[in-house]
């Protein structure tokens, strides 16, 4: 399809609990981002894939954060027993290319509360 | 590293008014550069883009110019309406091969008054 879809659009999580986040990004998109919108704005990357492969990943918290694009599946986001800090709104975007010209096209998040 | 800094918000206008949101940015090479907007509950929407110095980026009345020599691309539009009341967000994506994650700056928050 034409969209990034994100599921679930909500997510409440008691701390210590293990929350997983989905993303099916835009059908013929090699590239797919995951970022961390917390404190107003600010965006914080956090993972990067081509394809099924890992392209970068120097945004994650690798202790409690993994994350997986496998083939013929949406890409997931899994956190580990969630930290009250984790509560942030997490969206997904997909990308034909890595090189500059393109940019992105986002999901419409998933916003973790965790309590 | 790469950076991108926005003129705080809020900014709050009147319909009609012209609007002017800057964007300055750090980068080696020759990054694209790109806004996005975003609108309550939403993800973020690819507003324009210029790829390459002296570029002119536009959509939807919304226009910016990407300025090498003053690592500039500040947004502009002559007459905004109720309906651009959003949060707007530069971006740059860089030009290196290794990293194809964009940098964004931290958003601006636009409301328009009627």
């Amino acid at each position: 399809g034409e969209e990034v879809a994100q599921t679930p659009k909500h997510l409440v999580r008691g701390e210590g609990q293990k929350a997983k986040l989905y993303c099916a990004p835009i059908k013929g998109h090699s590239y797919v981002f995951w970022y961390q919108q917390v404190l107003k704005n600010e965006f914080k990357f956090l993972i990067s894939f081509q394809n099924e492969n890992v392209f970068d990943e120097t945004g994650m918290p690798k202790e409690r954060f993994s994350a997986k694009c496998l083939p013929n599946s949406p890409c997931s986001l899994e956190i580990q027993a969630t930290k009250l800090e984790d509560s942030a709104v997490y969206f997904c975007a997909s990308s034909p290319k890595p090189g500059q010209v393109y940019g992105y096209t986002f999901g419409s998040g998933t916003r973790l509360t965790v309590v | 590293g790469n950076s991108v800094t926005q003129m705080e918000g809020p900014v709050t206008l009147s319909e009609e008014a012209f609007l002017t949101i800057n964007c300055t940015y750090t980068a080696t090479g020759y990054p694209s550069l790109f806004w996005y907007v975003q609108y309550p509950g939403e993800g973020l929407q690819l507003l324009l883009k210029a790829t390459k110095a002296d570029d002119k980026g536009s959509n939807k009345g919304f226009e910016a110019t990407y300025r090498k020599e003053t690592t500039s691309f500040h947004l502009e539009k002559g007459s905004v309406q109720v309906s651009d009341s959003a949060v707007y967000f530069c971006a740059l994506r860089p030009d290196n091969t290794n990293a194809g994650k964009s940098t964004f700056g931290d958003g601006t928050t636009l409301t328009v008054k009627p």
